[in-house]
């Protein structure tokens, strides 16, 4: 299976700022990378697809790059909406497999 | 609006089989490209993909899960089942199924998710 690892695993950041997610890849799974947002209690939102393509509806203040094993997410403007937990999921091999979570905190 | 809810026992004794039911709307199951995949997450962990049912009835599983898991589908209800046998208390973990678009935005709608817990 590919092991995604997320860093940091946590965070904490104020209003406004903009924070950055990385997400490694045991192996190359080239674009066919997600980013989830999960608030406490609730369902995991879609964010990103194809590393950099955001779902419909997302706000541009979340953008996503990367290939083959290094990805990151960025959030612009950090609001107290933002405090959830970011996964990653790559989808390039099966088992599709997430990372383990960033949690960031407002 | 594409819409996914799913069902199921909250509590299932070690052992058992347990069966959800993932109901879907504002979308067809059989529309190209369109797959209805399983997620788990456990308790306060992250989360783990379970099985995926395509468009034309192909299925995918979890090979760690595989013998314990089956994915299927009834189109004329808009539903997509996952059973699960043999069921123990690593089970425990809240359920979720996604709509997933292939060659696209890949997972894009999730269900609210159903706990379910394993228990004597």
């Amino acid at each position: 299976d590919i092991q995604m690892t997320q860093s940091p695993s946590s965070l904490s950041a104020s209003v406004g700022d903009r924070v950055t997610i990385t997400c490694r890849a045991s192996q190359g799974v080239s674009n066919h990378l997600a980013w989830f947002q999960q608030r406490p209690g609730k369902a995991p939102k879609s964010l990103i697809y194809a590393a950099s393509s955001l779902q419909s509806g997302v706000p541009s203040k979340f953008s996503g790059s990367g290939s083959g094993t290094y990805f990151t997410l960025t959030i612009n403007s950090l609001q107290p909406e933002d405090s959830a937990t970011y996964y990653c999921q790559q989808y390039n091999s099966y088992p599709y497999t997430f990372g383990q979570g960033t949690k960031v905190e407002i | 609006q594409v819409t996914l809810r799913e069902s199921g026992p909250a509590l299932v004794k070690p052992t058992q089989t347990v069966t959800l039911t993932c109901t879907v709307s504002g979308f067809s199951l059989t529309t190209t490209e369109t797959c209805v995949t399983w997620i788990r997450q456990p308790p306060g962990k992250a989360l783990e993909w379970l099985a995926r049912i395509d468009w034309y009835d192909e299925k995918y599983y979890r090979e760690s899960l595989r013998t314990r898991l089956t994915v299927s589908r009834d189109t004329s209800k808009n539903q997509v089942v996952l059973q699960m046998t043999n069921m123990n208390p690593l089970d425990t973990a809240t359920y979720y199924c996604a709509r997933d678009i292939l060659r696209g935005p890949g997972i894009d709608v999730w269900g609210q998710g159903t706990t379910v817990t394993v228990s004597s």
